[in-house]
């Protein structure tokens, strides 16, 4: 069965300092993975989605960043943060494949990020 | 992707059935209904979704009206740790399926 995990669970970071978030999938081959993150009380927002190693789509300007450097791997990253950028991220993972992204996204159990 | 409305919050006794209701009247032809659930601090699960047809899995009942103008999600044995905010949403199937969660139903289970 297909498994997704995330790392770390939960980050406590300085204003200015860089991060670093990583999202795996298991059990699947060539997934749709996707960034939301979750603001407290509030809904899911986008921030980036990618159906291959290399392919990142970005919904939100930002200053953060992803990369997929290997088919089941998802990082988030940024070189700065910010006081905004204390959230909840959360990976996600479809099946991948030609016909859209309609496929059920499975999420994985996300990352509580604090900057201070 | 059409909107949702849903209660804000609902609660429901220990064993008895939950019935969680949502509208969607502006749902198109090619749009499914989904519904997730997130329990505090958790990521969002996916519990099932449908097309136009009631389905059923081992977590839940999906009952979507004939017109599909609103559905049911039905947890036919609630239980405590069914607590949760439950998210009902409507995904086309050709576009970039960017999981748009409202403020979904609070569901409270008292013992």
């Amino acid at each position: 069965s297909q498994t997704i995990h995330q790392w770390p669970a939960t980050l406590v970071q300085p204003v200015g300092s860089p991060l670093s978030l990583e999202c795996t999938v298991e059990g699947t081959s060539n997934p749709n993975l996707y960034w939301y993150r979750q603001a407290a009380g509030r809904g899911l927002q986008l921030l980036f989605y990618s159906v291959g190693i290399g392919q990142i789509s970005s919904e939100v300007p930002q200053n953060l960043s992803a990369s997929r450097p290997q088919d089941r791997q998802f990082i988030l990253s940024s070189k700065k943060l910010l006081l905004s950028d204390s959230s909840f991220y959360l990976c996600a993972w479809s099946v991948g494949g030609t016909s859209g992204f309609q496929e059920t996204q499975y999420f994985g159990p996300g990352t509580r990020l604090l900057v201070l | 992707d059409a909107k949702t409305t849903q209660p804000t919050s609902m609660d429901c006794a220990e064993g008895r059935a939950a019935n969680l209701p949502c509208n969607h009247s502006t749902i198109s032809g090619n749009e499914y209904v989904y519904w997730y659930r997130q329990i505090h601090s958790q990521g969002p699960q996916y519990i099932i979704h449908g097309l136009k047809n009631n389905e059923t899995n081992e977590m839940a009942s999906l009952i979507i009206t004939e017109d599909r103008k609103s559905s049911t999600l039905i947890l036919p044995h609630a239980t405590l740790r069914d607590t949760a905010v439950y998210y009902c949403i409507v995904i086309g199937y050709s576009s970039a399926s960017k999981i748009i969660f409202g403020s979904g139903t609070r569901l409270s289970i008292r013992p």
